[in-house]
């Protein structure tokens, strides 16, 4: 596609729930990564794919977080459980490939909130 | 680990006038890029201007320009004639490739506000 998708766009969970974020990167972008980005702060590492490597889940925050990308294109990241400290904005950004210092492309995110 | 610093929670600018938003960071590496992003409303973080470590020529996009100071691990980022539309939060990002892929680290951002 033209751009990074991800869908829901927003989504209102009951506390104890799981839910299923997605996200399409752009066509050709080997490398796929998931940020967090909680009310008025910056963006927190999740998880990142980069081809047919083992991804790096270095910044998953427990292991009720999980993701995978299924023939190195769309990705889904799964929170079991929810937790309303879980309420937040969910990107997910492609770039080209690894190294060259590329930015990323994002998408719109998707907004959480455990009620 | 790297960090990134951003200073300024928020400024405000009158339109057709000069900004510069700042931003410091922490590495122990020689060779990274620095990015700046722009987050309006819409969420959608979209890639302002892009500094290669190595280059010691400081980037410039249209009204976008950095000074970069290597030494000083400064990174600031000079929006000429503000417009409107440059009303967004603002965040500076570090990529070291060698220790971390391309991973890349944010800094906590700075709201911009253009006043007409």
């Amino acid at each position: 596609g033209a751009g990074v998708s991800q869908s829901p766009s927003n989504k209102v969970t009951e506390k104890g729930k799981d839910v299923e974020l997605r996200c399409d990167p752009i066509s050709g972008h080997t490398a796929l990564y998931w940020y967090r980005q909680s009310l008025g702060q910056g963006l927190e590492f999740l998880i990142y794919f980069q081809g047919n490597s083992a991804p790096d889940k270095s910044g998953l925050p427990s292991d009720r977080f999980s993701a995978e990308r299924t023939g190195g294109s769309v990705s889904t990241l799964t929170i079991q459980r929810t937790q309303q400290e879980d309420s937040a904005v969910y990107l997910c950004a492609s770039s080209q490939r690894q190294g060259g210092g590329y930015g990323y492309t994002f998408g719109s995110g998707t907004r959480l909130t455990v009620v | 680990a790297q960090t990134v610093t951003q200073s300024q929670p928020e400024m405000s600018v009158q339109e057709a006038e000069t900004v510069t938003l700042s931003c410091t960071y922490d590495t122990s590496e020689n060779n990274y890029y620095l990015f700046w992003y722009k987050q309006p409303p819409s969420r959608q973080m979209i890639l302002v201007i892009r500094q290669e470590a190595y280059k010691q020529q400081n980037a410039t996009e249209n009204r976008f320009s950095v000074n970069f100071q290597k030494a000083a691990k400064s990174f600031s980022l000079k929006i000429s004639d503000s417009q409107l539309g440059d009303t967004a939060m603002y965040f500076c990002a570090f990529m070291d490739q060698e220790t971390s892929g391309s991973r890349l680290t944010f800094g906590e951002g700075t709201q911009l506000t253009v006043n007409p």
